[in-house]
């Protein structure tokens, strides 16, 4: 069955330093988004892509964050200057085009900002 | 009020139990709901997803919507220890392709031997 796949699985990296975070979707989904879930906090969503633009995004979603879909498989999610508070788990989910249709998740990236 | 409510468990029930997750919403723009199964470790697996209001079977699970009560449950029969999880509500509207989930925050099951 065709999955959603990210790398990699864990990123440490210090207070103030980029970070790109890469996520293959379903090869066949055309819209893509990231989901946000903090150590025992549920899953928030960041931002949805369609169409190579941001379709909508939450107030988390800061000029700190962007999303790009640099080629025809990959979508990556880049924080520019990392703060403590953005470590938690990033899951990237796809979805078939349609009037409604379900999102399918990766096993996400853990980050840890030291 | 929160959007989405979900007791956290942890629930922790004998194998062969029936074991009801329930969510309450609060916006009556949600018109798809779904269950999620997460792994720790993992990312959420899409159980179940549905649309109207009533039941919908899918071997061990059945997912029932009640929207005029702006209630849901997933009921698990059989349980399993392989069930242990945690158990994720996600709600969304009817606004076209690219829709948001909102979550509920997840009821962490333990099926035991």
């Amino acid at each position: 069955e065709p999955e959603v796949t990210q790398t990699p699985s864990h990123q440490v990296t210090q207070m103030g330093q980029e970070v790109i975070l890469r996520c293959v979707p379903i090869s066949n989904h055309l819209y893509f988004y990231w989901y946000r879930q903090i150590l025992g906090q549920k899953v928030e969503f960041l931002v949805s892509f369609y169409n190579n633009e941001i379709s909508e995004k939450s107030e988390i979603f800061d000029d700190q964050f962007s999303v790009e879909r640099p080629d025809g498989s990959n979508f990556t999610l880049k924080i520019r200057s990392t703060k403590l508070e953005d470590s938690a788990m990033y899951f990237c989910a796809s979805s078939d085009e349609g009037a409604w249709q379900p999102q399918h998740f990766g096993d996400g990236t853990r980050l840890s900002i030291l | 009020q929160k959007e989405v409510e979900q007791d956290p468990g942890p629930l922790s029930v004998p194998e062969g139990a029936i074991v009801s997750l329930n969510c309450t919403y609060s916006n009556s723009a949600f018109q798809y709901f779904m269950w999620y199964r997460q792994y720790s470790r993992k990312g959420p697996e899409l159980l179940m997803y549905t649309y109207s209001s009533g039941n919908k079977e899918d071997g061990r699970f059945t997912a029932q919507v009640d929207k005029s009560s702006k209630y849901i449950s997933l009921f698990i029969r059989d349980s399993q220890p392989s069930d242990s999880a945690t158990y994720l509500c996600a709600m969304s509207g009817l606004t076209g392709g690219g829709n948001k989930l909102t979550f509920g925050t997840g009821t962490q099951l333990k099926v035991e031997l």
